[in-house]
């Protein structure tokens, strides 16, 4: 099992451009999820996807679009990259609430905006 | 209170010290926390969940105070390889898919 594959893994745009971050897992897992990571900020939720068919906001959902593919697929859209959407961006997938469960992250995407 | 929070470190000890984490939350209701541990430029992994008064894992200890809303990690017998950053993890009530991750604390052990 491969687990949770993100592409790319890095990648500049400039400002304007947009991309398609992709996320697959092969875990069967009902909930995937998109987090960005800066510097002394932690991690936040940008959106989230708890069953196929279904996405939700989270934190910081502004400037992002998501699509919940299939029940493997979870990808994240930039339609007009800005500055302050450089940052490092994670997919993670789980099996859904309740106790025991547990996040599987991606490698990540290093995204810079110039 | 904030939703988490963490000290930030760097705790900068030296290999075999113990060395303890505090995680404070401001959910009442959460019933379970995890830690996770994340390398430099690299994904957080699972390191332990917490659902009652504590968990213990080899060198890894972690405890819950619910009265006192926080949680703690200890790392007796501290490696070179136990430096990383560490990360309070807490579900956001109400919400299936939503956690709330800490800021994170780093953690240096030294030869």
């Amino acid at each position: 099992n491969a687990g949770v594959t993100q592409t790319p893994k890095f990648q500049v745009l400039k400002t304007g451009q947009s991309m398609t971050l992709q996320c697959a897992q092969d875990m069967n897992h009902n909930s995937m999820y998109w987090y960005r990571q800066d510097p002394g900020m932690g991690l936040r939720l940008i959106y989230y996807s708890a069953s196929e068919g279904t996405t939700d906001k989270g934190e910081v959902p502004n400037g992002y679009n998501v699509s919940r593919l299939n029940k493997r697929e979870f990808s994240l859209r930039l339609e007009s990259a800005a500055p302050s959407q450089t940052s490092v961006y994670f997919c993670a997938s789980r099996d859904g609430g309740g106790r025991g469960e547990k996040l599987f992250f991606g490698s990540g995407t290093q995204l810079s905006v110039l | 209170r904030k939703e988490v929070e963490q000290d930030p470190g760097p705790f900068n000890v030296p290999e075999g010290a113990t060395v303890a984490f505090n995680c404070t939350y401001s959910n009442s209701a959460s019933q379970s926390f995890f830690w996770y541990r994340q390398d430099c430029r690299k994904e957080p992994k699972l390191l332990m969940s917490v659902y009652s008064s504590g968990n213990e894992d080899g060198r890894f200890t972690a405890q819950l105070n619910r009265a006192s809303q926080y949680i703690s990690l200890l790392i007796r017998d501290s490696k070179l390889s136990d430096s990383a950053t560490y990360l309070c993890v807490v579900p956001r009530g109400g919400s299936q898919g939503n956690l709330i991750f800490g800021k994170g604390t780093k953690l240096s052990v030294k030869p």
